[in-house]
């Protein structure tokens, strides 16, 4: 089974929708993060969290808010969703015991907003 | 503001050949420097980490340098194979202040041909 994993894989909704998208881990790490990517922009930091009690924003955190259920989930939501918010969501954590933060990845969900 | 720059424009090569994957970056001194593969469609895959107070890393048949006073990072493909063929971003500490969190580049697309 995959270490990080996000639900929905791709979604499409229309402007205005609350949406949110999850990400769940199994490795055991503290950190998790939410990036957006769009082309050509590389990877945005949108939110991270170092614990359950500790949520932090990113460069780019306008339009989005989250939220740290367990030390295993770590979800993301966009509270009234517009078209530039279109592009490919990605989760990761990181554990910085194992050193500097190398961070895992899950598989990405492709949001398009109508 | 601290900035990261990859090479835009897509790699070609010819199976068998050295890639070389430049990262520059300017207005911060980072701890350390990752590179990571992402295929399309797919969350970024950690590869190699350099600290600061390395040259050259090395792991089968990929090679980073860091270079502080260029504030350059090289990495190396040895012997391409049609299977390396991805996007590759590196990915630089955020500084003192900002531990644990990653500045991504934009990446540079890698098209090795048979």
């Amino acid at each position: 089974d995959a270490d990080v994993t996000q639900t929905p894989r791709n979604r499409i909704t229309k402007t205005g929708k609350r949406i949110m998208l999850e990400c769940s881990q199994t490795k055991g790490h503290d950190r998790m993060y939410w990036y957006r990517q769009d082309p050509g922009l590389g990877l945005q930091l949108i939110y991270y969290s170092f614990d359950v009690k500790d949520i932090n924003k990113g460069e780019i955190s306008d339009g989005y808010s989250v939220s740290r259920q367990a030390q295993a989930k770590f979800s993301l939501s966009l509270e009234s969703a517009i078209p530039n918010q279109t592009a490919l969501y990605f989760c990761a954590t990181s554990d910085p015991g194992q050193g500097p933060d190398t961070q895992y990845f899950g598989p990405g969900t492709r949001l398009t907003v109508l | 503001s601290q900035k990261i720059e990859q090479n835009s424009e897509a790699l070609n090569i010819q199976e068998g050949k050295t890639a070389t994957l430049t990262c520059n970056y300017t207005n911060y001194s980072p701890a350390y420097l990752q590179w990571y593969r992402q295929d399309p469609g797919r969350g970024p895959v950690f590869l190699l980490l350099i600290r600061e107070n390395e040259k050259e890393k090395r792991k089968e048949r990929l090679k980073v340098t860091f270079d502080t006073t260029l504030k350059q990072s090289l990495f190396h493909i040895t012997a391409s194979q049609p299977a390396d063929s991805a996007t590759y971003l590196c990915a630089l500490d955020g500084g003192s202040g900002n531990t644990g969190k990653l500045i991504f580049g934009q990446g540079t697309t890698l098209q090795v041909k048979p």
